[in-house]
């Protein structure tokens, strides 16, 4: 089993939608839990941090569901520089560790 | 704002050469990090750092080398590059613990 699991995509909505991306994480030991956005030939950028309580910031809310192993991210009312790909990142263990990273979630927002 | 910085966007090479990719970071962080980034495969991890002088392999350390002499330096070497070298690598770095990862710009490196 893979360590991070995304759908690869590509979701393709219009202006407006909401969409959904969720992630599935293979270590239930993971300690901590990131979305990052990548614009296409750019490098990855720290989107948030998804907290057990579930986070939002503006038009973007992560969720977290420990019992299930699963991140998700829900974008209301996309704009077309929604655009991207969108990477689930885990952490799998405390300390000095690397994060693990989805191959990521393709998005294109259509006008 | 964390600056992790890439001495090249873009780099062309031969095969057999021996190539550096350098990065430098700004804001005195422990640990660092080389990623390569191919089409369908995602990140995947090359070594790390997570003190000077320290190295860890990643997930595909076979042909590369890492070299950290001062804490805001992790270098990137190609022993003999070749073709199947040709990616974007990514340089990150982070204070340690449960903390978040931030990058450089990237070097898309072309092996012909």
């Amino acid at each position: 089993r893979k360590e991070v699991e995304q759908d690869p995509g590509p979701f393709n909505v219009p202006e407006g939608a909401t969409v959904a991306f969720n992630c599935t994480y293979s270590n239930s030991a993971s300690q901590s839990f990131f979305w990052y956005r990548q614009d296409c030939r750019k490098e990855p950028k720290l989107l948030m941090s998804v907290y057990s309580s579930g986070n939002e910031d503006g038009r973007f809310t992560a969720q977290l569901n420990r019992a299930s192993q699963y991140i998700s991210l829900l974008i209301r009312d996309s704009k077309l520089s929604d655009s991207a790909t969108y990477l689930c990142v885990v952490n799998m263990n405390s300390g000095n560790t690397p994060l693990v990273f989805g191959k990521g979630t393709r998005l294109s927002v259509i006008a | 704002d964390v600056k992790v910085t890439q001495s090249s966007r873009y780099l062309v090479k031969r095969t057999g050469e021996k190539v550096f990719l350098e990065c430098v970071q700004d804001m005195d962080h422990e640990n660092m990090f080389w990623y390569r980034q191919d089409p369908g495969l995602g990140l995947r991890l090359i070594y790390f750092s997570y003190d000077v002088k320290m190295k860890e392999k990643g997930d595909i350390p076979e042909g590369y080398s890492v070299s950290r002499e001062k804490k805001e330096r992790f270098s990137l070497i190609l022993e003999s590059a070749s073709t199947n070298q040709t990616s974007m690598y990514l340089c990150a770095s982070s204070p340690g613990g449960n903390t978040e990862a931030f990058f450089g710009q990237g070097t898309r490196l072309t092996v012909v």
